[in-house]
Order: C-alpha cells, then sequence, then structure tokens
C-alpha cells in the first residue's frame, strides 16, 4: 500500500526541540520531492519545508534556521529536527510526496502528527 | 510575498454548481492546485495544474486558471463534498510554497 506515515510528534517546552520522522512505504522514495506542511488546529495550511531528491532544501522565513528537513533514501525515510520552539509551531504537522513535474503539488499525504509547544 | 485570497465560504445546494475562487497578482501565470479537507482528515489532491484531476477524483471537479483568479468548479455537488478546500502554488520567484486561507463549502 502507498502511504506516508508521521511519527515523533508530542509536548515540548518553548524553546525545546523535537525529531519528526515520516516512514514511507510502496512507491520508490528516492525519486520524489518530499516536504512538511502543518496546519494549527482551527486554521489553514502552511508549508514548512521541502528536499528534493538532489537533497537541496527550502523553507519559509518563518521556520528558517530552526528547523531542520532531511532524508534517508536507503530506508525510505524523511526527517523534520525542530528547534528553538515557540507556542506559534503548535500544530498537526503532515508529511507530504511532491507529485512531480515540478510545480509542487503534494499527491500523498500522512495522517499528521501532533505538536504541542506549552510549558 | 506571494498571497493567495480565497473567501471563508460558500454554500450551495444538493445537485447544483459550486465554485471556489482563487485570488493571487497574474495567478494565471502560475500553476494552481486544489485541495479538498474534511473534517479529522489529511488533505486529499483534487486538482492540479490549474485543471488536471488525479486519478480517483471524480469528473464533477475541474479548474480553471486566468488573469488574478483560479476557480475550482465542482458540478452536481453531493453532501459528501462538504469540506474545506485549499488552493496552492510554487511561487517560483522566492521558491516557496503558498496556500490560500481555505473555504469553507457547506451543502445546504
Amino acid at each position: 500500500e502507498v502511504q506516508l506515515v508521521e511519527s515523533g510528534g508530542g509536548l515540548v517546552q518553548p524553546g525545546g526541540s523535537l525529531r519528526l520522522s515520516c516512514a514511507a512505504s510502496g512507491f520508490t522514495f528516492s525519486n520524489y520531492d518530499m516536504h512538511w506542511v502543518r496546519q494549527a488546529t482551527g486554521k489553514g495550511l502552511e508549508w514548512v519545508s521541502a528536499i528534493g531528491t538532489a537533497d537541496d532544501t527550502y523553507y519559509p522565513g518563518s521556520v528558517k534556521g530552526r528547523f531542520t528537513i532531511s532524508r534517508e533514501d536507503a530506508k525510505s525515510s524523511l526527517s523534520l529536527e525542530m528547534n528553538s520552539l515557540r507556542a506559534g509551531d503548535t500544530a498537526v504537522y503532515y508529511c507530504a510526496r511532491d507529485g512531480g513535474g515540478g510545480n509542487w503539488s503534494f499527491d500523498l499525504w500522512g495522517r499528521g502528527t501532533l505538536v504541542t509547544v506549552s510549558s | 510575498s506571494y498571497v493567495l485570497t480565497q473567501p471563508p465560504s460558500v454554500s450551495v445546494a444538493p445537485g447544483k454548481t459550486a465554485k471556489i475562487t482563487c485570488g493571487g497578482n497574474k495567478i494565471g501565470s502560475k500553476n494552481v492546485h486544489w485541495y479538498q479537507q474534511k473534517p479529522g482528515q489529511a488533505p486529499v489532491l483534487v486538482v492540479y495544474d490549474d485543471s488536471d484531476r488525479p486519478s480517483g477524483i471524480p469528473e464533477r471537479f475541474s479548474g480553471s486558471n486566468s488573469g488574478n483568479t483560479a476557480t475550482l468548479t465542482i458540478s452536481g455537488v453531493e453532501a459528501g463534498d462538504e469540506a474545506d478546500y485549499y488552493c496552492q502554488v510554487w511561487d517560483s520567484d522566492s521558491d516557496l510554497v503558498v496556500f490560500g486561507g481555505g473555504t469553507k463549502l457547506t451543502v445546504l
């Protein structure tokens, strides 16, 4: 079955760190760009990071310098290292597969993992 | 930074046609993607590259894009189409992904 499964979410104090993981299965992971997208409760979608097949990385200003995306193709695994966490980072974090074609659509999503930043 | 504007809500009767707009500066020059998200679920891609449908998405879902407005059209709306819909583009000038604020579709 083609799927993405996130893990690693939880409760963390402001200023703390957390590492999210995403396990891919059912497709050739190394052939795809991958993304993280988050959603605060009751809010819209916010793109968090992307990594290309050549390990090129991309971030919006809201997380640049604090978050690091990485991939391990041999294990079909995607990670997001999050540092200096703030209350505003509280959200469900989704792992998403890029649809290809260079236009950055997301054709496969995981079910998400909840990150709560609170003291 | 690039901004996408969607109406917060759209209402439509069953069997009718719903149109959800997504406004952005010269959005017609970009490729627009649309996602459906039902409560408690992950988003699902329903239209990509302005007007293409992924496999498994009903033909009732279609898209168009021109000038400063992209539109998702849902024909013959069903109760199961009630969801939040988001438009999204890749801004090549900044290498950033941008989502619209989302539109809640209510089936009356």
